[in-house]
């Protein structure tokens, strides 16, 4: 299985500050890639697919980037709704797995 | 729009079944094939199983493997997941997921199976 890990696990930022989300692949997933935002009791929000691409209705200000192995969450400009947590997944091989998540606080 | 609601969840004793439902609809349901996810309480997201639109191929997390079966009814527009042998580690909300390919578009807004005796 491919193994995904998120650094850091908690992240601590203000309003309009700009913040960065690594994924790690245990082996090369070349570009297959997804970034979601989750909030409490909700499901989650496709934000990023194919590593860079920005899914419809999405703020520009979250973008995503890396191929291989690594891989970034870029948010630009923190806002209010902005603070929750992220996940990546990687869908080159079954079974598909997630990062472990990256909660995003307010400082 | 597209709208994916889950059902079936529910207080089950270790060992017995459950079966889980996802209704669809706004889409084409027989075009996409759809996924389960899981989120134990407190915990991350965890990919489930797989169906394809046709049902020809159906994939399993190892956890669930030899438990658990994916199917689909396309002239109903349902999705389903039988559960057997329940473990206390299947606790969790279920999510129902569509996608074009592999990331997840769509979601539900999930069914609490809590196994407990």
């Amino acid at each position: 299985d491919i193994h995904m890990t998120q650094s850091p696990s908690t992240l601590s930022a203000s309003v309009g500050d700009g913040v960065t989300i690594t994924c790690r692949a245990s082996q090369s997933i070349i570009g297959w890639l997804a970034w979601y935002q989750q909030k409490p009791g909700k499901a989650p929000k496709l934000l990023i697919y194919k590593a860079s691409s920005l899914e419809s209705g999405v703020p520009s200000r979250f973008s995503g980037s890396g191929s291989g192995t690594e891989f970034t969450l870029t948010i630009s400009g923190l806002q209010p709704d902005d603070f929750a947590t992220y996940y990546c997944q990687q869908y080159h091989t079954y079974p598909y797995t997630f990062g472990q998540g990256t909660k995003l606080e307010i400082k | 729009q597209v709208q994916l609601v889950e059902s079936g969840g529910g207080v089950v004793q270790p060992g017995r079944s459950l079966r889980l439902s996802c209704a669809a609809s706004g889409f084409t349901f027989s075009s996409y094939g759809m996924h389960w996810v899981r989120q134990a309480p407190g915990k991350g997201l965890e990919w489930v199983a797989v169906i394809s639109n046709d049902e020809t191929k159906k994939y399993y997390a190892d956890p669930v493997k030899g438990r658990f079966t994916i199917s689909r009814d396309n002239s109903k527009n349902t999705l389903y997941l039988q559960m057997n042998s329940l473990r206390a580690d299947d606790t969790a909300v279920y999510y129902c997921a569509k996608g074009p390919v592999g990331h997840f578009e769509n979601w539900g807004q999930g069914t609490l199976v809590t196994v407990s005796s």
